[in-house]
């Protein structure tokens, strides 16, 4: 089983409040990817990191920032929340090394912004 | 870019019955990986697949890559209710693409 976390599992929060979704991994991977899931649409990439002080915008465009200080730690924020962020956010980390090792993901944060 | 189409979207079948689900990508993979997310949770993964004709299983699923390596199948013998969920195929970064590349998934639903 992986050990990669996400906190907190389910978020409510009004317009305009600023938000940090939270990704954690205890394996020590260098690699780590922030993916946004609308339901039963595809997952898309929007941060990645290679390692610390590395972090990059993915494919889709995203209005969140994200920090790598620590190998283990990911966080994702959110200055100013709007209705359109409402999605689900999945955390995942990778060995590096391969191309080919494979991504573990955590639990995801599923983000309701009224 | 690469382009993972997968079909069906949507399937649902009695438990016990066989079912495939199929992957097709627009350029030569270098690798495929399976996953299964169950709805509003992460993903799993289920197993990878590299070379040309590999074939793969896991208790009752099955995961074929052809020779060509432009599609994979994943099959799922005498389904149970426990296999239901979104079952996603990705693709590895191959020329300039540096991140996994998914496909947009197969819901799947078992009836007991």
């Amino acid at each position: 089983e992986a050990d990669i976390y996400q906190t907190p599992r389910y978020l409510v929060i009004g317009t305009g409040k600023k938000i940090t979704l939270e990704c954690s991994q205890t394996m020590g991977h260098d690699k780590m990817y922030w993916y946004q899931q609308d339901p039963g649409m595809e997952l898309h990439l929007i941060h990645y990191s290679y390692g610390v002080n590395s972090t990059e915008k993915g494919d889709l465009s995203s209005e969140s920032t994200v920090s790598r200080i620590r190998t283990e730690h990911f966080p994702l924020t959110l200055e100013s929340a709007r209705p359109s962020h409402t999605s689900q956010y999945l955390c995942a980390s990778q060995k590096a090394g391969g191309t080919y090792n494979e991504q573990f993901f955590g639990p995801g944060t599923r983000l309701t912004v009224l | 870019s690469q382009e993972l189409e997968q079909s069906p979207q949507s399937l649902i079948v009695q438990e016990g019955k066989n079912l495939t689900i199929n992957c097709t990508s627009s350029k030569t993979l270098y690798g495929l990986y399976w996953y299964k997310q169950k709805y509003g949770e992460g993903l799993i993964f289920l197993m990878m697949l590299q070379k040309g004709g590999e074939e793969k299983s896991h208790e009752k699923i099955t995961a074929k890559l052809d020779e060509k390596k432009q599609q994979s199948s994943l099959h799922i013998t005498a389904s149970q209710p426990s296999h239901a969920g979104i079952y996603l195929c990705g693709a590895p970064p191959s020329g300039s693409a540096r991140q996994l590349t998914f496909g947009s998934g197969t819901q799947l639903t078992v009836l007991p």
